[in-house]
């Protein structure tokens, strides 16, 4: 079993659409979760960033985490075109000189179509 | 702002070739890393290092080598190369630990083909 699992997709949706992103995870020791945001032929980008549960806003965007059930979300409000990219959830614990190494998903391909 | 970079972009190497992946950062960043990624199955961590003259193992260590002589470089060299290298190579650095929350800024990536 992957310590966490994404739907690789793709997800496609209409423009205005409101698109769902999840993961799964098994390790509950996971305090730390990210979003990131990968377009073609480039590097992932951090999106969202939340620290153990709870909610977390910014724009368009709504990170959720929910530890008791070990399943984190990424909600895009009025999607557009320009939100095609490939999105990984990433997940850590806090050991100190550790690196912070982060476990990655497998990434969910989201289109956005105008 | 430069940021991470990555050299080559592109490479084919043949089964049993070495090569190296250069990687530069101009944030003064002390932790840097490597990872690979496979088609539909996210980003592997290779190596890390916390600072110059420190290095570790990540999840996927095999057939690679690291060395930090400089804050600024964090080589990947590849021994022998097999097909299983086959991969999109990322450099990535950060200012402190990931688990703190700090951003990890990625490089472009390097795209390599083992034949």
């Amino acid at each position: 079993q992957k310590e966490v699992e994404q739907d690789p997709g793709p997800l496609s949706v209409p423009e205005g659409a409101i698109v769902s992103l999840n993961c799964t995870y098994s390790n509950s020791a996971f305090q730390y979760f990210m979003w990131y945001r990968q377009y073609s032929r480039k590097g992932p980008e951090l999106l969202m960033y939340t620290y153990s549960s709870g909610n977390k806003e910014d724009g368009r965007f709504t990170a959720q985490v929910d530890k008791s059930s070990k399943y984190i979300s990424l909600f895009i409000r009025d999607s557009q075109p320009s939100d095609s990219a490939t999105y990984l959830c990433a997940m850590t614990i806090a050991i100190y000189n550790q690196g912070g190494k982060l476990i990655f998903g497998q990434g969910t391909e989201l289109s956005v179509k105008p | 702002n430069a940021g991470v970079t990555q050299t080559p972009k592109f490479r084919i190497l043949k089964i049993g070739q070495s090569m190296t992946l250069q990687c530069t950062q101009d944030m003064n960043h002390n932790y840097m890393y490597w990872y690979r990624q496979d088609p539909g199955m996210g980003l592997k961590l290779i190596y890390y290092s916390v600072g110059a003259g420190i290095t570790d193992k990540g999840e996927v260590p095999n057939g690679y080598n690291v060395s930090r002589s400089t804050t600024e470089d964090f080589p990947l060299r590849l021994e022998l190369a097999a097909p299983s290298q086959t991969s999109v190579y990322f450099c990535a650095s950060s200012r402190v630990q990931t688990s703190s929350g700090n951003t990890i800024y990625f490089g472009e990536g390097s795209w390599l083909t083992v034949v």
